[in-house]
């Protein structure tokens, strides 16, 4: 596709309830980079996959977060457990290669736990 | 200290004026510095990078940059209504992008 995709835009979930959040990045771009924004803040980093690997994991706040990129394109993450607390809008974003080149950024998926 | 610090606004100039919005960083390695736009409801849009130290300008944005000081900065000439947004500031390292908080502009008709 021409850009970022991310579904799905809106998610209401209850607290203690999974959910997944799919990204398919820009095509051709190898590395993917998930990040969540909290009102009137910045984008905050959480994870970055580089192919199919994780290759920094340091934003994931804690072991309920977990995304997986199986075959190097369209990648997901997974709550467990939600918490009132993970309600923000997670952005996806996609550069070419590693190395502090441009990101791409998708229209996000707000989530929001009741 | 914060990583990125920004003004965060809002930030008020007439229509046709400069807009100047500045940021400052922590790190020292930082390699990359970009400039997103955000409009209110939407995914950040990136509008500059810069990576050595100077000026870079297209079209209306100039971005400067001075790494002795830790200091970015974006100028937007002939303001229009539609530069109104939160803009970003982002740094990085080698992967991952640290984002300032942003500054919310605002240009007066």
């Amino acid at each position: 596709g021409a850009g970022v995709s991310q579904t799905p835009s809106n998610k209401v979930t209850e607290k203690g309830k999974y959910v997944e959040l799919r990204c398919d990045p820009i095509s051709g771009h190898t590395a993917l980079y998930w990040y969540r924004q909290s009102l009137g803040q910045g984008p905050e980093f959480l994870i970055y996959f580089q192919g199919t690997g994780a290759a920094d994991d340091s934003g994931l706040p804690n072991d309920r977060f977990f995304a997986v990129r199986p075959e190097g394109s369209v990648s997901t993450l997974k709550i467990q457990r939600t918490e009132r607390g993970d309600s923000a809008v997670y952005l996806c974003a996609s550069s070419p290669g590693p190395g502090g080149e441009e990101q791409f950024f998708g229209p996000g998926t707000r989530l929001t736990v009741l | 200290q914060k990583e990125v610090e920004q003004n965060s606004g809002p930030l008020s100039v007439p229509e046709g004026a400069i807009a100047s919005l500045n940021c400052t960083y922590s790190d020292r390695g930082s390699q990359s510095f970009f400039w997103y736009r955000q409009y209110s409801g939407k995914s950040p849009e990136l509008i500059m990078f810069i990576y050595s130290n100077g000026d870079k300008e297209d079209g209306r944005f100039t971005a400067q940059l001075n790494k002795a000081s830790q200091y970015v900065s974006l100028l937007i000439r002939d303001s229009q209504p539609s530069d109104s947004a939160t803009y970003l500031c982002a740094v990085t390292g080698i992967e991952k992008l640290t984002f300032g908080t942003g500054t919310r502009l605002t240009i007066i008709p």
